[in-house]
This record gives C-alpha cells, sequence and structure tokens, in this order.
C-alpha cells in the first residue's frame, strides 16, 4: 500500500508565478489536509478537502491560495502569484473516514526567488 | 493564540539516557494527542497517540505519559540512540476528521 504522495519533492517559483502542487492520498483514504511549514516552526494547518468537497479552509490566506480535491487525481494546493513569504515546506496528509490518524507525504519544498 | 505550547525547542541527551519532551494544551475539546517524528528533508510520520481516558502509553522505548488535570502531556524516549536524532511534534485535535494543532517542534540530538 503506497504511502501518500506528493509532487513536485522540490519548486522552484519567481515572483509572481504560480505554484501547483500535487497531493496522491493513501488508497481509501478520502480526507486531505494541507500543512505548511516554515523553518524552525510546527506545521500550520491550511485546508482539509474531501472528494470534490473544501470542508475547512479557514488557516489558508484569502487571497492568492486554493485547493481542492476532484472526484478524480489529486488534490490541488495552488498559489498564484507567488511572494518570498510563500516559501515553505507543504505537506499533505490523508486520512479515512471517521479515523483521527493522519498519514503525512514527504512535502514539496516551495522556494520563491 | 499558540494552543499547544512545546518545551524544550532542542535537546540533547547522551547514548543511554532518558530524553523527555513535554506540552501543554488550551482546549479542553482536544481529545486525540499524537506524537510525530520528523527527520530532515521528510515528511512528519506518526510516533505514538494517546487519548485522555489513560494516563500513559508505552510502546517500545517510547512512553506517552498524559495529565488532563494540568493539561499537559509528555514523550519520554528510553535508551536514547543516535538514531533517535530528528524533530519531534506533539499535537492535539478533536476527535473525528478535524485538523491537527502541532506544537512547534523540539529537536532531539542523542550523541554517543
Amino acid at each position: 500500500n503506497a504511502g501518500v504522495m506528493q509532487n513536485p519533492r522540490h519548486l522552484v517559483r519567481r515572483r509572481g508565478q504560480e505554484a501547483r502542487l500535487r497531493c496522491s492520498p493513501m488508497k481509501g483514504h478520502s480526507h486531505v489536509y494541507w500543512y505548511r511549514q516554515l523553518p524552525e516552526e510546527g506545521l500550520k494547518f491550511m485546508v482539509y478537502l474531501q472528494k470534490e468537497n473544501i470542508i475547512d479552509e479557514s488557516g489558508m490566506p484569502k487571497e492568492r491560495f486554493s485547493a481542492e480535491f476532484p472526484k478524480e487525481g489529486p488534490s490541488i494546493l495552488r498559489i498564484q502569484q507567488v511572494v518570498r513569504g510563500d516559501s515553505a515546506a507543504y505537506f499533505c496528509a490523508s486520512s479515512p473516514a471517521h479515523k483521527e490518524t493522519q498519514y503525512f507525504g514527504p512535502g514539496t519544498r516551495l522556494l520563491v526567488l | 493564540q499558540q494552543q499547544v505550547k512545546q518545551s524544550p525547542q532542542s535537546l540533547i541527551v547522551q547514548k543511554g539516557g532518558i530524553s523527555i519532551i513535554n506540552c501543554a494544551y488550551e482546549n479542553t475539546a482536544f481529545d486525540y494527542f499524537p506524537w510525530y517524528q520528523q527527520f530532515p528533508g521528510k515528511g512528519p510520520a506518526l510516533l505514538i497517540a494517546i487519548r485522555p481516558d489513560v494516563s500513559e502509553k508505552k510502546e517500545g522505548r517510547f512512553t506517552i505519559s498524559f495529565n488532563k488535570s494540568a493539561k499537559q502531556f509528555s514523550l519520554h524516549i528510553m535508551d536514547s540512540q543516535p538514531g533517535d536524532s530528528a524533530t519531534y511534534f506533539c499535537a492535539a485535535m478533536i476527535t473525528g476528521n478535524t485538523p491537527l494543532v502541532f506544537g512547534k517542534g523540539t529537536r532531539l540530538s542523542v550523541i554517543a
């Protein structure tokens, strides 16, 4: 059973470009969470999605950030017009329905030049 | 507002010693408390978790102690090994599919 997969693992963007981060949950998991980790910081919740639904986006900035989890395919975290402050590691986690344990992917490290 | 406070920020322990990391939470609705281990360049991996109906849980060399009245919980790593050197995060959540709230992490170095 493959774990949570994220790609790309590293992403370099210039200010003003768009960043697209992908997350494929573990097989059988219908819940996806995105977290952001700044250097020397813990993980901060951004958004929680189920298939075709955003359940909780209270941790996601209102501007430039969006997320989706379509019926088919991976979950996507999209950052438009990136700024240097967006440089961070972005982790995706998945869990089955009605279970607490969240399994994390290896992360995407975004660097904005 | 930081809902989960973790200490110390960094910790150096001799091989064979006991590593102790402490966390305190504020939200009394939290009822699931996992610990995650993270190596550089990797994602967090679940280590051990506890619910507030028990005061202690042990898995191998790892033990969680939980004090519900004080709203505190701690991770003890017995017989610490150099391979345990990593960053450890405590977290808390409300049962059900809800987000985890993380502490800021403790960087553990186990030296020979």
